[in-house]
């Protein structure tokens, strides 16, 4: 069981917006801005997508954006296209014993 | 070209040690903290080890700790992973990636594919 809990998989059609929760505890998200969230296609490596919860590296589209509330983080994606069908994983600093913690990974499909 | 490349994985038998490479390429090495994260067959992400660019830190997740080593070499931009007493649950691709920190992993290489089987 992953420390960081996310929904097996969400879907939805181009064009629209989706969001994907990750719900952790005041010993990870809730206590830390240090959330970031992967994608990752079959068969290929990670990238990153968001760091520090909010911020987007340089090279990824503002179609994705991230945001915190209290022990929960979302990522949300608009505008949806058919690149985006791929694994999406949250991620959070944990404190000085844990220290990284992954979400089980969410199967986004674009019907 | 600014890149990652592991080496070293292959089948070893529960009990046996493995030791995983990690080449920097494109990048001032020194500079960054470099993590191992793994990936079971099938299954999500999991942080297994983090060294600090100087060496003087590393961390462990507590399904490792006592039986993996992580090293770093600045001379050759690598890091090393010592993985002993494997078990079947070690199976995974291990990524090496880069922590751009605090705590958040820019820059990913391909994984090699670690087997613990008899």
């Amino acid at each position: 069981q992953s420390a960081l809990t996310q929904p097996a998989s969400v879907s939805g059609s181009p064009g629209q917006s989706i969001t994907i929760s990750c719900a952790g505890t005041r010993s990870d998200v809730g206590s830390y801005h240090l959330v970031s969230w992967y994608q990752q296609h079959p068969g290929k490596a990670p990238r990153l997508l968001i760091y520090e919860v909010t911020k987007r590296p340089s090279g990824v589209s503002n179609r994705f954006s991230g945001s915190k509330s209290g022990n929960t983080a979302s990522l949300t994606i608009s505008g949806l296209q058919t690149e985006d069908e791929a694994d999406y994983y949250c991620c959070s600093y944990a404190g000085s014993h844990t220290f990284v913690v992954f979400g089980g990974g969410t199967k986004l499909t674009v019907l | 070209e600014v890149q990652l490349v592991e080496s070293g994985g292959g089948l070893v038998k529960p009990g046996g040690s493995l030791r995983l490479s990690c080449a920097a390429s494109g990048f001032t090495f020194n500079l960054y903290s470099i993590n191992w994260v793994r990936q079971a067959p099938g299954k999500g992400l999991e942080w297994v080890s983090s060294i600090s660019y100087t060496g003087s830190y590393m961390y462990y997740a507590d399904s490792v700790q006592g039986r993996f080593t992580i090293s770093i070499d600045n001379a050759e931009n690598s890091v090393y992973l010592q993985m002993n007493s494997l078990r079947a649950e070690d199976t995974a691709v291990y990524y090496c990636a880069r922590d751009s920190g605090p705590w958040y992993f820019d820059l990913w290489g391909r994984g090699t594919l670690v087997t613990v089987s008899s």
